[in-house]
This record gives C-alpha cells, structure tokens and sequence, in this order.
C-alpha cells in the first residue's frame, strides 16, 4: 500500500493568511494526488485532483502543486469557512489511501 | 444534483454482519461509467477506503478486509450495498457511500456511524 504522511497535523491561523499543508507519498505518484475539506459533522468534499486541477465550485484562493512524492495544499488568503480538516489522498493505484489530515484553527 | 443516501442499523453486534445499502437519487447507477463504493471514518484509523462496484458487477477491494467484504449493486434499483462480515470493535466507525470517478471521490453520502457492541 503507498503511504500517505501529511504535516503538520495541526495548524493555526488567522483570517488572510497564506496556509500552506503538504503532503509526502511513500512512491511516487506522478501527480495522482487529491486534496479534501472536511467540516465537523460532514462529509469530505473534494477540492483538487490530479495534483493540481480545481474541483469545479472551488474558490479560487485553493491551489496544489507537486509531483512524485511530496505535494502541497495552499490556501492564499485564509477566509473564516476554510477552518477545516484536510486531507490528501492518492489516485495512483488501488488499494486508494488518504493522508491522517491536517486541521486548520484559529 | 447527484445524491446518496446511506441506510442500515446503527449497532451490530461482535462476530455480526454489517450490512449498509446506499440509494442515489439523481442519476443512473447503470447509465454511467463510475465507478460507486464505501469509504470509513474512525478515530484510531482516519478515512479509509473499503471497496467500489462497477454496475456490471466487477469489484476491487482494501486487501486489509477483502476477506470480510461483499459490495453488491441493484441497478434496478439504483442502490449498492455492502456487508462486512466478522465485525469487531475495530469496525466501528463512520461508513460514507461515494461515487469515483477516476479513483477521487466526487460525491458523498452524509454518512452513517455503525457501532459494533453487544
């Protein structure tokens, strides 16, 4: 199985600051990788795949880069509905595995 | 707009079945190629996925419980379920029901937590 490590585990923040998450395969994944927001109570949605690609809906302050093994997460400004959970996951082969997350607070 | 919708008891019993079936409203089962599948949530083991059904019946499995899990699908219906068999406390745990697409998960069930206790 490929191993997904996400850090930090836990990250604060203010409103308009620059979050960055990465995000560490265990092999390479070309850029076969998804990111998700995860709000209390709710489901994940999905706001990136293929490493860089925006999910139709998503603002546009979400953005991800990489390739290989290790991949980013960056939030531009940070807007007071990101704090969240985020969780990478890749879409290279199965089994399909997802990083431990990364909650964004205050 | 795509919807599904999780179903199934919400306590089993240790050395149970677990058995869940998720209905998508919105859309076809059979007149799409996604494949459709369950993903699990709990705190000691984070989101991880269980399985998909493709509509013709062909399936892929976590090896981690392949030997416990049956994903089926009722196109008539427009439902997919999933029974795992053997549960312990370890099983407990958020189940979602999503559409893939291309191994990323697109569409989400609300979730349903099913706790494994006598």
């Amino acid at each position: 199985d490929i191993q997904m490590t996400q850090s930090p585990s836990t990250l604060s923040a203010s409103v308009g600051d620059r979050v960055t998450i990465t995000c560490r395969a265990s092999q390479s994944i070309s850029s076969w990788l998804a990111w998700y927001q995860q709000k209390p109570g709710k489901a994940p949605k999905m706001l990136i795949y293929k490493a860089s690609s925006l999910e139709s809906g998503v603002p546009s302050r979400f953005s991800g880069s990489g390739s290989g093994t290790e991949f980013t997460l960056t939030i531009s400004s940070l807007q007071p509905d990101d704090f969240a959970t985020y969780y990478c996951q890749q879409h290279n082969s199965y089994p399909l595995t997802f990083g431990g997350g990364t909650k964004v607070e205050l | 707009q795509l919807q599904l919708q999780e179903s199934g008891p919400g306590v089993v019993k240790p050395s149970g079945t677990l058995s869940l079936t998720c209905s998508v409203s919105g859309g076809s089962i059979g007149r799409s190629s996604y494949y459709w599948g369950w993903i699990r949530q709990s705190p000691g083991k984070g989101l991880e996925w269980i399985g998909n059904i493709y509509y013709s019946g062909s399936t892929n499995y976590n090896p981690s419980l392949k030997s416990r899990v049956t994903i089926s699908v009722d196109m008539s219906k427009d439902q997919f379920s999933l029974n795992l068999s053997s549960v312990t406390a370890a099983d407990t745990a958020i189940y979602y029901c999503v559409r893939q697409a291309a191994q990323t998960f697109d569409y989400w069930g609300q979730g349903t937590l099913v706790t494994v206790s006598s």
